[in-house]
């Protein structure tokens, strides 16, 4: 089992460029989530699908924040613009369907730097 | 109001110490409670799940009240390998989101 991969570990741009944070999730879970990690708000959900449908997005700060899940082994996170409040650990997580004890893997993460 | 809340700590032990924290949650519909852990710069992995009568896993112990609305941890004998920080988790059935404490920090020393 080679787990939730994500990519790439560490990130660094500039204010204003894009940002593309990708994650495959492990083989089989029906549930991919989006987290950031930060000292000030912890882990906050920022979107969650279920079968390549997105749920709930909620979280998703604003409107410079999108995702995709174009198949159950891809999904991507793209801040365009970003800027420097972006700068956080980004984790994609996954879980299989329909068990209310079900855990999250969590990937490595992708630590995000913007200057 | 958060809707999950922790000590950040940090506590810190001895080895072989008993040490125990607490998180409170806010939602009293609240149905899954987990304890996960992380180490420093890593991912938050599951450490174990919370059941309403209370479990065990080794050194570990969870406990849940409802009628008050927190979960606790407690860990005997205390290694240097437990120094982490452990987040509690709550989730509600209807849907998959889980709400993360802002963790507990533990720091056993030799």
């Amino acid at each position: 089992d080679a787990g939730v991969i994500q990519s790439p570990r560490h990130e660094v741009t500039e204010m204003g460029q894009e940002v593309t944070l990708r994650c495959k999730p492990i083989s089989g879970h029906d549930y991919l989530f989006w987290y950031r990690q930060t000292m000030m708000r912890g882990l906050e959900l920022l979107i969650y699908f279920n079968n390549n449908v997105p749920i709930d997005d909620s979280g998703m700060p604003e409107d410079r924040f999108s995702a995709k899940m174009p198949n159950a082994s891809f999904s991507t996170l793209k801040i365009q613009p970003s800027e420097p409040r972006d700068s956080a650990v980004y984790f994609c997580a996954s879980s299989s369907h329909g068990q209310a004890n079900s855990p999250l893997h969590f990937g490595n993460g992708t630590r995000l730097t913007v200057t | 109001r958060k809707e999950v809340e922790q000590d950040p700590g940090p506590f810190n032990v001895p080895e072989g110490a008993t040490v125990a924290f607490n998180c409170t949650y806010s939602n009293s519909a609240s149905q899954s409670f987990f304890w996960y852990r992380q180490d420093c710069r890593k991912e938050p992995k599951l450490l174990m799940s919370v059941y309403s009568s209370g479990n065990e896993d080794g050194r570990f112990t969870a406990q849940l009240n409802r009628a008050s609305q927190y979960i606790s941890l407690l860990i005997r004998d205390s290694k240097l390998s437990d120094s982490a920080t452990y987040l509690c988790v709550v989730s509600r059935s209807n849907d998959y989101k889980l709400s993360f404490g802002a963790g507990t920090t533990v720091t056993v020393r030799a």
